[in-house]
């Protein structure tokens, strides 16, 4: 089936630095990804939607000037958070969806990543 | 706008039992629903999903949820609970071509 494979599964960085999380679609090509945030024993939030080439809607409350994203192909979208601060340390997951339509709305996740700022 | 309320945010049910997960959502039109499971520390796995069709939907793992569009509830249930299933239980609505949104989960306990 269908896989989405996140990397790295998990990172750890100083604070101020930055840090890249891939999230490619290995066998099928994506027209949107989706990046979702994870506090510890909390729900999925989405943060942005991103479509192949185009700029990545941010939902309220999420800067999009920390938390860059950026879809340059159909199989790869990378979220880059910028100056990254301890409080930015949660589990970052992508998912990516295929088609449009009825068929669009096969979403598939990645295994997620996790990021700790020290 | 969408949302999705999971009630019972812990529930801890014996080995053998059956099991009943809550999930209603808020949402204009018939929406897509989805049940995951997240074990600690992992990514999700989807257990389920409706589209259209038959309301009573089988998943993996001897899962099954009933879409009752009157109650705007997507509920899981599985006949008997196995320690293994212990984890958290999302459940999640969206449009045709949206992301998900998704409750704020219940965490399933099994006790021997």
């Amino acid at each position: 089936g269908a896989v989405v494979s996140q990397h790295p599964s998990r990172v750890i960085c100083k604070s101020g630095t930055s840090v890249k999380i891939e999230c490619r679609s290995l066998d099928f090509q994506a027209t949107t990804m989706f990046w979702y945030r994870q506090f510890p024993k909390q729900s999925l939030m989405l943060m942005a939607t991103s479509n192949e080439g185009s700029k990545a809607t941010y939902e309220q409350g999420v800067e999009k000037d920390k938390f860059l994203i950026n879809h340059a192909s159909l199989t790869l979208s990378t979220l880059t958070v910028t100056s990254a601060h301890p409080e930015d340390s949660s589990f970052y997951i992508c998912s990516a969806r295929t088609g449009f339509g009825r068929a669009g709305n096969t979403i598939y996740f990645g295994e997620g990543s996790w990021l700790t700022v020290v | 706008a969408q949302s999705v309320t999971q009630p019972d945010i812990h529930i801890t049910v014996s080995e053998g039992a059956s099991l009943e997960l809550r999930c209603n959502y808020s949402y204009g039109a018939t929406p897509y629903l989805f049940w995951y499971v997240q074990s600690p520390g992992q990514g999700l796995q989807l257990l389920l999903k409706y589209f259209s069709g038959d309301t009573l939907v089988q998943g993996i793992k001897g899962f099954e949820a009933e879409f009752k569009r009157s109650q705007s509830s997507f509920n899981l249930r599985k006949p008997s609970v196995h320690w293994s299933d212990a984890a958290e239980y999302f459940c999640a609505v969206a449009q045709a071509g949206t992301a998900l949104i998704f409750g704020k989960g219940t965490t399933l306990s099994v006790s021997s």
